[in-house]
């Protein structure tokens, strides 16, 4: 089925440091999601954007954070600087147009950030 | 504000066995989207089953569940649970007017020869 690819599998990096995480989207998707997972909780929703916009964000998505996806290129997530509290396995999702909030989600393996 | 609750945080069961993981859920939304996720050791969470019709069973590869508005619930169960099926289970809720999905804490269902 439909794939979400994300850069790196596994990041490490001093706090303060700047840290882009990278995402594939499945290739017609038009919505495009992160999620955050500290170990041993559930997954947490931070950010949706369509149409070269932030259409939702929840308050886990820091001024800190930033997410873009130039044309034709990554979806990304910016932490500018990091934290010890972002240290967290981060999701990757798409979905289609068709059925807006209804459509299935697709994620993506994962990005395993730690912040030392 | 929206929550989703899975009482079970693992179920170890035998081959063969019926399987049956809760999800209740909170909103004050008269139409929420409800989703079964299942994620594989070492794989992405990937849809099982989404429902937003209240009293329609809604099944998929062997799993189904039904949406009930009026006890707010949406539980996942199989007939006879195989091998195969071990996995983390994620029940997850849409409220109307979003595109977040909010996710209960997960049932790591490990199913024993």
């Amino acid at each position: 089925g439909p794939k979400v690819l994300q850069i790196p599998s596994h990041q490490i990096i001093d706090m303060g440091q700047m840290v882009t995480l990278n995402c594939d989207p499945v290739s017609n998707h038009l919505y495009f999601y992160w999620y955050k997972q500290i170990l041993g909780q559930q997954m947490e929703f931070l950010v949706n954007f369509y149409n070269g916009k932030v259409m939702e964000k929840s308050k886990l998505f820091k001024d800190q954070f930033s997410v873009e996806r130039p044309d034709g290129s990554y979806f990304t997530l910016k932490i500018q600087p990091t934290a010890l509290e972002d240290s967290a396995v981060y999701f990757c999702a798409s979905s289609s147009l068709q059925g807006q909030f209804y459509a299935e989600q697709f994620f993506g393996p994962g990005t395993r950030l730690t912040v030392l | 504000g929206d929550s989703v609750t899975q009482t079970e945080g693992l179920v170890t069961l035998t081959e063969g066995l019926p399987v049956m993981l809760n999800c209740t859920y909170q909103t004050i939304y008269s139409n929420p989207f409800l989703f079964w996720y299942v994620q594989h050791l070492n794989e992405s969470p990937r849809l099982l089953l989404k429902s937003f019709t209240d009293n329609k069973r809604t099944e998929h590869q062997g799993f189904h569940a039904t949406l009930h508005k009026s006890s707010s619930s949406f539980h996942l169960q199989k007939s006879s649970a195989q091998l195969s099926d071990s996995a983390l289970y994620y029940c997850a809720l849409i409220s109307s007017g979003s595109w977040q999905l909010i996710f209960g804490s997960g049932t790591q269902l490990t199913v024993m020869p």
